[in-house]
């Protein structure tokens, strides 16, 4: 299985700031990288897919990039509504697997 | 719209099995695979496996063989789960997701959109 890392597993952060999570892959993955928003009681909302590539719908201050085995997502200014787990997830093969979430919380 | 919409919560006792159900709408069914991920209370997302809804075929991650099983209904548009023998520890939430696929030559794929979530809770 291809185990993926994120890191940090919390972060505490201020609205405005710019924010950077990573994402390690195992194994090299090229650009099959997905990142998900998950808030509380909620089911997961997919933001970027493909690595890089904004779901319709989600802010512009969402990017992602990376390749290989190392991934980023960053959050360009902190809104309020950004707080919540974000998750990475591969799907270089048809079992997936997800990293294990990295808290945004409120400074 | 595409959406998944799953069945509610259920309270069951150990040893008992239970069925969840997802329902898809707005889309062809049989042109995306269904992905279910369990997320246990506090815990993160986790992967259970997929199942071919062309084929009704289905795969399973390691831990999740022998007391789960994936299947279909095609003609209602509908995956079901269905976990027997149950233990305290399949207490969670339970999600199928479409696994949307890129058919461009890379073959990018990704879960949107998600069901709601069915509560499990496995409790004597």
């Amino acid at each position: 299985d291809i185990q993926m890392t994120q890191s940090p597993s919390s972060l505490s952060a201020s609205v405005g700031d710019r924010v950077t999570i990573t994402c390690r892959a195992s194994q090299g993955i090229s650009n099959f990288l997905n990142w998900y928003q998950q808030k509380p009681g909620k089911a997961p909302k997919l933001l970027i897919y493909a690595t890089s590539s904004l779901q319709s719908g989600v802010p512009s201050r969402f990017s992602g990039s990376g390749s290989r085995t190392d991934f980023t997502l960053t959050i360009s200014s902190l809104q309020p509504e950004d707080f919540a787990t974000y998750y990475c997830q591969q799907s270089y093969t048809n079992l997936y697997t997800f990293g294990q979430g990295t808290k945004l919380e409120i400074k | 719209q595409v959406q998944l919409v799953q069945s509610g919560s259920e309270l069951k006792k150990p040893g008992a099995s239970v069925k969840v159900s997802c329902k898809a709408s707005g889309y062809t069914f049989t042109t995306y695979a269904i992905n279910w991920v369990r997320q246990a209370p506090g815990q993160g997302l986790e992967c259970m496996g997929w199942i071919n809804t062309n084929t009704g075929s289905p795969t399973y991650a390691q831990g999740f063989t022998g007391r789960f099983v994936f299947s279909l209904d095609t003609s209602v548009s509908t995956a079901y789960l269905q976990i027997s023998s149950l233990k305290s520890e399949d207490t969670a939430v339970y999600y199928c997701a479409r696994r949307t696929v890129d058919y461009g030559d890379r073959g990018f794929n990704w879960l949107d959109p998600w069901g709601q979530g069915t509560l499990f809770t496995v409790s004597s």
